[in-house]
């Protein structure tokens, strides 16, 4: 079956634009994951979103970094006013989160942003 | 909160010969233990993991990690390396309380010539 996939695959924008990252998961997969993989920073977790619950925001880098799933399955991660530092490769995985126990998250192949 | 800690940056080795890519990390909850390899250009597989149990874990592509709680580490190690396993490899963990979110170390490159 189809993985995860995202879009653009690559991304090149100006300083201080807006972008918007999209990520489609694995059909039924109820959990979806934003990392970010930069040079300095390797790999960091951003947000993460399970069925209706509130998201866990506790890894977004500053208020200029939002996320949203509609409904329960895309999710679009939008940065506002790019830097520099934001360029990055950004990841989006998703998993099945049933009750107890673990759930292999799957990733997709990426969106490098490259803010000039 | 919890952290990891990839001890090497670069790990070149020669084909055949063993390889050990060390881990350690800290966590003041019970952590699951990951293993995730990224080959050129290519994304995140997981290589192997530990959930409980047993403390040797056997992965793909002839991969085993061991758990040490004492320690606080999840060494990767694999007997006998081809050319085919260089790539980058990630050591991660997950608190079984935060919903899964994964804690990555800085990674180690693992450069395997002939």
């Amino acid at each position: 079956g189809a993985g995860v996939s995202q879009s653009p695959s690559n991304k090149v924008t100006e300083k201080g634009k807006d972008v918007e990252l999209r990520c489609d998961p694995i059909s039924g997969h109820t959990a979806l994951y934003w990392y970010r993989q930069s040079l300095g920073q390797g790999l960091e977790f951003l947000i993460y979103f399970q069925g209706n619950s509130a998201p866990d925001k506790s890894g977004l880098p500053s208020d200029r970094f939002s996320a949203e799933r509609t409904g329960g399955s895309v999710s679009t991660l939008t940065i506002q006013r790019t830097q520099q530092e934001d360029s990055a490769v950004y990841l989006c995985a998703s998993s099945l989160r049933l009750a107890g126990g673990f759930n292999e998250q799957f990733f997709g192949p990426g969106t490098r942003l490259t803010v000039l | 909160a919890q952290s990891v800690t990839q001890l090497d940056s670069q790990v070149p080795v020669f084909e055949e010969a063993p390889v050990e890519l060390r881990c350690n990390y800290s966590s003041s909850v019970s952590v699951y233990l990951f293993w995730y390899v990224q080959y050129p250009n290519q994304g995140l597989q997981l290589l192997l993991k530990y959930l409980s149990g047993s403390t040797l874990v056997k992965g793909i592509n002839g991969f085993e990690a061991e758990f040490n709680k004492s320690q606080t580490s999840f060494h990767l190690r694999k007997p006998s390396v081809h050319i085919s396993d260089t790539a980058e490899y990630f050591c991660a963990v997950s608190a079984s309380n935060q919903g899964g979110k994964l804690i990555f170390g800085q990674g180690t490159e693992l450069s395997v010539k002939p």
